[in-house]
């Protein structure tokens, strides 16, 4: 069965500092990736996602991800955090017979000044 | 902001009422879903409209009854609900091509905060 797994529920980081958002997956056949971010009382904006070609994706708002086959992780990463970056990140993975995404339990990013 | 908009907002209904959400999206997708956000639940996929025509159906209790009556609109009827339906209801769309099944990409709506008393 497909499934995704975000590890940390919560993830702490100082304004300008790198940030990591971790995700792993379990797909039988190709995986098609994405991350989702979604502020308070909002719905869940589309970032970036992975189909194929280059391990490295890059997203909205200088984010980017970085595809691991061997590890089976889909990282998702920026080199300088903001504040306003603080808000709970999904990663997503779709299972192509249902034609449906399966989410993650999502991470709360907070990023302090 | 991502052309799909939901109606209303914010819905408080006592368990024996009927209401409707509503969900349009204004960017020519072919599909369209419904989502259930609960506190400390992943997102649940509740149905899938591809073409206007249902071909997903999550398990959902008959309470909830979808209609698509074009590609553009998508309503969430909402019947005798019990208080474990509050949560936030999302709408998506996407553009699902020919051939390469799971590449689109979903575009959510902000949402229907429900409360059921």
């Amino acid at each position: 069965a497909q499934s995704v797994a975000q590890p940390e529920d919560q993830v702490n980081v100082a304004e300008g500092n790198p940030l990591t958002v971790k995700c792993t997956y379990s797909v039988s056949g190709n995986p098609y990736l994405f991350w989702y971010v979604q502020y308070p009382n909002r719905g869940l904006q589309f970032l970036l996602k992975y189909i194929t070609g280059d391990n490295l994706v890059k997203g909205s708002y200088g984010f980017e991800a970085e595809f691991n086959k061997s590890q089976t992780s889909f990282h998702l990463k920026k080199p300088s955090a903001l504040v306003s970056d603080s808000a709970l990140y999904f990663c997503a993975v779709r299972d192509t017979r249902y034609n449906k995404l399966i989410f993650g339990a999502g991470t709360r990013l907070a990023v302090h000044p | 902001e991502t052309g799909v908009t939901q109606t209303p907002r914010h819905l408080v209904m006592g368990m024996t009422n009927k209401k409707s959400l509503k969900c349009e999206q204004h960017l020519g997708h072919n599909a369209m879903y419904w989502y259930k956000q609960s506190a400390k639940k992943p997102l649940e996929l509740m149905f899938v409209y591809n073409f206007k025509e249902q071909t997903e159906n999550n398990s959902v209790p008959s309470r909830f009854s979808p209609e698509c009556p074009n590609s553009s609109h998508l309503f969430l009827h909402l019947h005798t609900l019990q208080p474990e339906d509050s949560a936030l209801y999302l709408c998506a769309s996407s553009q699902v091509p020919s051939g390469r099944l799971g590449t689109d990409t979903q575009y959510f709506g902000p949402g229907t905060r429900l409360t059921v008393l």
